[in-house]
């Protein structure tokens, strides 16, 4: 199974954008890379997944490097709200088994 | 609405005693999956299932136990082999598809061993 790695915590200003990093260095050709975040004592909750190419949605960018060894998710205008966890996963392409990393505490600041 | 439905929320047992925590979806979905949360940790797999009875151990099984009997419902039972229960407990399912299955997850179920 590929294993994420990701910085503890970062720290962001009110309305810059939050470019948070994975590191992904098993990842196998057939791993997509999903994205969540988890407010204190919620549920988490699914932002963006991608398998090679950038992916854009109404919450985030995903940027998957070419070697898929990395990748970072941008949050264009970060808010107080974007306060959370984030956590990178993997997910194995012929497989229904999700593998959470460490995640990254995301404290945007006023 | 569809989701998730996890109970009780907070539930407190003493030591040696088995319980279960309930998990119900409908969505639709083929797989379901149990992941414990520690304090300030992330979420480690226990147990998943892709298919009705069908479930596969996760990294921490040990002293844990599922059944799938339903699509809908996935219960986890915690044993009293688990030495260090108090955790908090989040339940998730997906469609199994390539391109969508996100995780959906349900709000937890918070156990506290007295």
């Amino acid at each position: 199974d590929a294993k994420t790695t990701q910085p503890p915590s970062m720290d962001c200003a009110e309305g810059r954008a939050a470019n948070l990093p994975c590191n992904n260095s098993t990842i196998s050709g057939n791993e997509y890379v999903y994205w969540y975040r988890q407010i204190h004592s919620q549920g988490p909750q699914y932002i963006i997944h991608g398998l090679k190419n950038n992916e854009t949605n109404e919450m985030a960018s995903l940027i998957i490097t070419e070697d898929r060894k990395s990748s970072t998710l941008i949050l264009p205008h970060a808010t107080l709200r974007d306060t959370a966890v984030y956590y990178c996963i993997v997910r194995g392409g012929g497989t229904y088994k999700y593998i959470f990393g460490t995640g990254t505490r995301l404290k945007v600041l006023a | 609405d569809g989701g998730i439905t996890q109970s009780p929320k907070y539930l407190f047992r003493k030591e040696g005693q088995n319980v279960t925590l309930s998990c119900e979806q409908n969505l639709n979905h083929d797989a379901m999956y149990w992941y414990r949360q520690d304090p300030g940790q992330g979420l480690r797999l226990i147990y998943y299932s892709q298919i009705v009875n069908d479930f596969q151990k996760g990294d921490i099984a040990e002293g844990y136990s599922v059944s799938r009997e339903k699509k809908e419902s996935f219960p986890l039972t915690v044993t009293s082999a688990q030495k260090n229960p108090t955790a908090f407990y989040l339940c998730a399912s997906s469609s199994g598809t390539a391109n969508t299955g996100e995780l959906f997850f349900g709000e937890g179920s918070r156990l506290t061993v007295l």
